[in-house]
């Protein structure tokens, strides 16, 4: 079974630009979860979405924002990026099966922004 | 917003020491779980611990869950060079589709 993909895996923008970030699952995992890991703060929950519903939202502004498709594929966006942006992103899925909401983690974006 | 302690932040051994790693948290965890993320990759989940007072093995991991399920602690022994990373303790965070990370401790083992 395939992992969890992302692209990009590397980008590079500068303040203000916007930003998308793709997500694929695992295959029959309906679940999406997006983290921002940095070195300061960790990882930090952004939100989670479930049939193409966000189920879940953590505390980051509006201008963080997401959506899931049909096939379970998930697409996160950061509009006007600042500075402190900067991080790796993270998509993990679970599945149905997970009792305890075990995620399977894909291998990040790394956003830098000048 | 129930948060995780990890403890300590850094760790720096030498190959085949033992060690142990602590996360702490002053809210009771119905669950708790334990990731691994080496550089350049995303976690990557170990083991989850449900019942107060369990005790895990992993080949050389072991894995306790403390009585009254606000702490967890993750034991290595003969540390190696493969178990360097960052080792992540999380649990539910308020909700069944949102998990709580802990800050990590960052483990290097040198040959």
């Amino acid at each position: 079974k395939a992992g969890v993909t992302q692209t990009p895996r590397y980008l590079i923008k500068t303040r203000g630009q916007q930003v998308t970030l793709s997500c694929s699952p695992i295959s029959g995992h309906r679940s999406v979860s997006w983290y921002q890991q940095t070195p300061g703060q960790g990882l930090q929950f952004l939100f989670e979405y479930f049939s193409e519903t966000q189920r879940n939202k953590g505390n980051f502004p509006g201008r963080f924002s997401g959506r899931q498709f049909s096939n379970s594929r998930s697409e996160m966006n950061v509009s006007t990026l600042e500075l402190g942006d900067s991080a790796l992103y993270l998509c993990a899925s679970s599945g149905q099966g997970a009792a305890y909401n075990e995620q399977f983690f894909g291998p990040g974006t790394r956003l830098t922004v000048l | 917003t129930q948060l995780l302690e990890q403890s300590p932040q850094f760790l720096s051994i030498q190959e085949g020491e033992n060690l142990t790693v602590y996360c702490n948290s002053s809210s009771v965890f119905s669950s708790l779980q334990w990731y691994r993320q080496e550089p350049g990759e995303g976690p990557v989940l170990l083991v989850t611990v449900v019942t107060g007072g369990e005790v895990k093995k992993l080949k050389r991991l072991t894995f306790q869950f403390g009585d009254a399920r606000k702490d967890s602690s993750l034991h290595i022994t003969a540390a190696q060079p493969g178990d360097t990373g960052l080792y992540l303790c999380a649990g539910p965070g308020g909700s069944n589709y949102k998990l709580t990370f802990g800050k990590g401790t960052l483990l290097t083992v040198n040959p």
